[in-house]
């Protein structure tokens, strides 16, 4: 298996503007979990999901952010509109019951507001 | 609330010295214990977790409920080494997503 797999690895963009990160979990796991990590606060939790439904969304920041899982193989977290404070490097990663629930990453997705 | 701490933000040890970094938390419940490891600009990968008490590139860690304590040791490190690392604690038997430390930069010096 590939991993878990991110698009795009890098984005800059305008304060504004929308951002949409892509994520691919690895075939068969059934949670799929956003993280967001910056040098301030580390490595926060946003949102996860089992079985493409979300569970816990406490940590999405504010209503700019949106994650979606419309099928069990991809997710998108969406920012309408970018903030420069949104800078960060944004991590997908799943995991399944049968595996034990071991949490795999992918390679993050580094976003940069200008 | 859950929460892991990781005092050190940055430890620096000579190649050939034993490491140990420090990580507590705190749970009302009975938790699994973790140990992630980041290397310059990759992605997280999983060094250890508690209950498989197994040990991974000389790598160990014991869960103290006493002390609330996992603290990972080696006890020579070597320059491949150099990373950041990472506690994470989640509930026991759960699927729930790891609430993380701020992590500890791990620096070995030749």
């Amino acid at each position: 298996d590939a991993g878990v797999i991110q698009s795009p690895r890098h984005e800059v963009t305008e304060m504004g503007q929308e951002v949409t990160l892509r994520c691919k979990p690895i075939s068969g796991h059934d949670y799929l979990f956003w993280y967001r990590q910056t040098m301030m606060r580390g490595l926060e939790l946003l949102i996860y999901f089992n079985n493409n439904v979300p569970i816990d969304d406490s940590g999405m920041p504010e209503d700019r952010f949106s994650a979606k899982m419309p099928n069990a193989s991809f997710s998108t977290l969406k920012i309408q509109p970018s903030e420069p404070r949104d800078s960060a490097v944004y991590f997908c990663a799943s995991s399944s019951r049968r595996g034990g629930n071991t949490i795999y990453f992918g390679e993050g997705s580094w976003l940069t507001v200008v | 609330a859950q929460r892991v701490t990781q005092p050190e933000k940055l430890l620096s040890v000579f190649k050939g010295a034993p490491v140990e970094l420090k990580c507590n938390y705190s749970y009302s419940g009975s938790p699994e214990l973790f140990w992630y490891v980041q290397y310059s600009r990759q992605r997280l990968q999983l060094l250890l977790r508690h209950i498989s008490r197994e040990s991974i590139k000389g790598f160990t860690a014991d869960l103290n409920k006493g002390e609330t304590s996992f603290h990972l040791k080696k006890p020579f490190a070597q320059e491949e080494d150099s990373a950041m690392y990472y506690c994470a604690l989640r509930s026991g038997g759960g699927a729930d997503g790891l609430t993380f430390g701020k992590g500890t930069h791990l620096i070995i010096q030749p």
